[in-house]
């Protein structure tokens, strides 16, 4: 059964730094794209990040930067570590499996979601 | 970058009737594109990708078509439990871009 659950999130004050974590099962992170997406309370979807089955990695404008997405393939886990949080930066963020090439990467598999909330 | 829109922005339909969602691309994105159903306070869920593919064990009363630049997501059949926000994604390419999102109501 595929899982992917969602750790590291909480209230953060802005310019400070939290790390998310993605801990997988059911497929291995090295051999799909995984990617992270976020929605802020009340609105709609946005892509943060992607990690490529090579290593490749990309960001939204909005983040690029400030966070970095990376995977640990001895754990099957990816983690998104972001810098200089931003007030805008508060949303719910979704660790998301998307394929496995550039011609079907479709995010298939979604986590629950953590909620990461930057405040004064 | 490539932007996605959708309309309408919102939509009351009732049970049994027959609801179409446009997406538009800002370019062409050729098949690359998919929709997504995100009921309240849950997470969203794979419908349709490749345009028009199935994701397996979704209902057959969704359906996906389009090419290029205009696509359409239909409900044949509004059911109660089709209530939700629905969202077209391009993918492919970085970056993904989804649309603003379609919310259903039944009246």
């Amino acid at each position: 059964e595929v899982q992917l659950v969602e750790s590291g999130g909480g209230l953060i004050q802005p310019g400070g730094s939290l790390r998310l974590s993605c801990a997988v099962s059911g497929f291995t992170v090295s051999s799909n794209y995984m990617t992270w997406v976020r929605q802020a309370p009340g609105k709609g979807l946005e892509w943060v990040s992607i990690i490529y089955r090579g290593g490749a990695r990309y960001y939204a404008d909005p983040v690029k930067g400030r966070f970095t997405i990376s995977r640990d393939t001895s754990e099957n886990t990816v983690h998104l570590q972001m810098n200089s949080l931003r007030a805008e930066d508060t949303a719910v963020y979704y660790c998301a499996r998307a394929g496995i090439n550039v011609w079907d990467n479709w995010i298939d598999f979604w986590g629950q979601g953590i909620l990461v909330t930057v405040s004064s | 970058d490539i932007q996605m829109t959708q309309s309408p922005s919102s939509l009351s339909a009732s049970v049994g009737d027959r609801v179409t969602i446009t997406c538009r691309a800002s370019q062409d994105i050729s098949h690359y594109l998919a929709w997504y159903q995100q009921k309240p306070g849950k997470v969203p869920k794979l419908l349709i990708y490749a345009v028009s593919t199935l994701q397996s064990g979704v209902p057959s009363r969704f359906s996906g078509s389009g090419s290029g630049t205009d696509f359409t997501l239909t409900i044949s059949s509004l059911q109660p439990e089709d209530v939700a926000t629905y969202y077209c994604l391009k993918y492919g390419d970085v970056p993904f871009t989804f649309g603003p999102g379609t919310k259903v109501d039944v009246k």
